[in-house]
């Protein structure tokens, strides 16, 4: 399968800890976003890699989330001190320049106890 | 405030039947609109574009009609299938500043079709 993946799937921890999320995109996919869904709600956006550039973050993006692409790869969003209002579904998306497609991952569902 | 909005949170079709999903958007800016499905406990798959110097795009049983004018983009699906039955998102893009490319998705319309 050569499409988006991340991991883990799922995830529960508790409030104050912190989380790391993986996101391997698109094999040669230039573009990789970072996007937060919420029950009820459509993606928003979080942040994105131009290779291994982060060149926009969302006002979303408190500084307790940081997120990195070493080498232009695969990527990973990590939260610190997690609080509940960051439970969440996590998705990440790739795409081979800043207006091809975007294809999306299976996300990371986020539970903050 | 929301820039894509879609004011019909769910849709019940009957199988063979059209179903028609609606979207509208504030910003004049927004110059590429796409439509994502989405099924439970899966990320969004992408379904059909338009560019906005286009007013029309189809792909097999899905059409994407965009009324720049009202602000308003709709997606007819014909004929209807149970499969089609999953949560659908309109999305827009800027075309200028930081923002090239990042998408802005609408709340999201549960289509439902029925055997």
């Amino acid at each position: 399968d050569t499409g988006v993946s991340q991991d883990p799937r799922h995830k529960i921890t508790k409030r104050g800890q912190n989380v790391t999320f993986r996101c391997d995109p698109i094999s040669e996919h230039n573009r990789l976003y970072w996007y937060r869904q919420t029950l009820g709600q459509g993606p928003e956006f979080l942040t994105y890699f131009q290779n291994e550039a982060q060149l926009e973050k969302s006002r979303l993006l408190s500084d307790r989330f940081s997120a990195e692409r070493p080498k232009g790869s695969f990527s990973t969003l990590e939260i610190q001190r997690t609080e509940q209002g960051d439970s969440a579904m996590y998705l990440c998306a790739s795409s081979r320049g800043v207006f091809e497609t975007q294809y999306f991952g299976p996300g990371t569902r986020l539970l903050v106890l | 405030d929301q820039q894509v909005k879609q004011n019909s949170p769910s849709l019940s079709v009957q199988e063979g039947r059209i179903s028609i999903l609606n979207c509208d958007y504030t910003n004049s800016m927004f110059d590429y609109f796409l439509w994502y499905k989405k099924y439970p406990a899966e990320g969004p798959t992408f379904l059909i574009s338009i560019s906005s110097i286009k007013d029309k795009n189809e792909d097999g049983r899905f059409t994407v009609f965009l009324n720049k004018s009202a602000k308003h983009l709709s997606l007819h699906i014909v004929p209807s299938q149970p499969g089609d039955s999953a949560v659908y998102f309109c999305a827009a893009t800027l075309n200028y500043g930081g923002s090239q490319g990042n998408l802005i998705f609408g709340k999201g319309t549960k289509l439902s079709v029925k055997p």
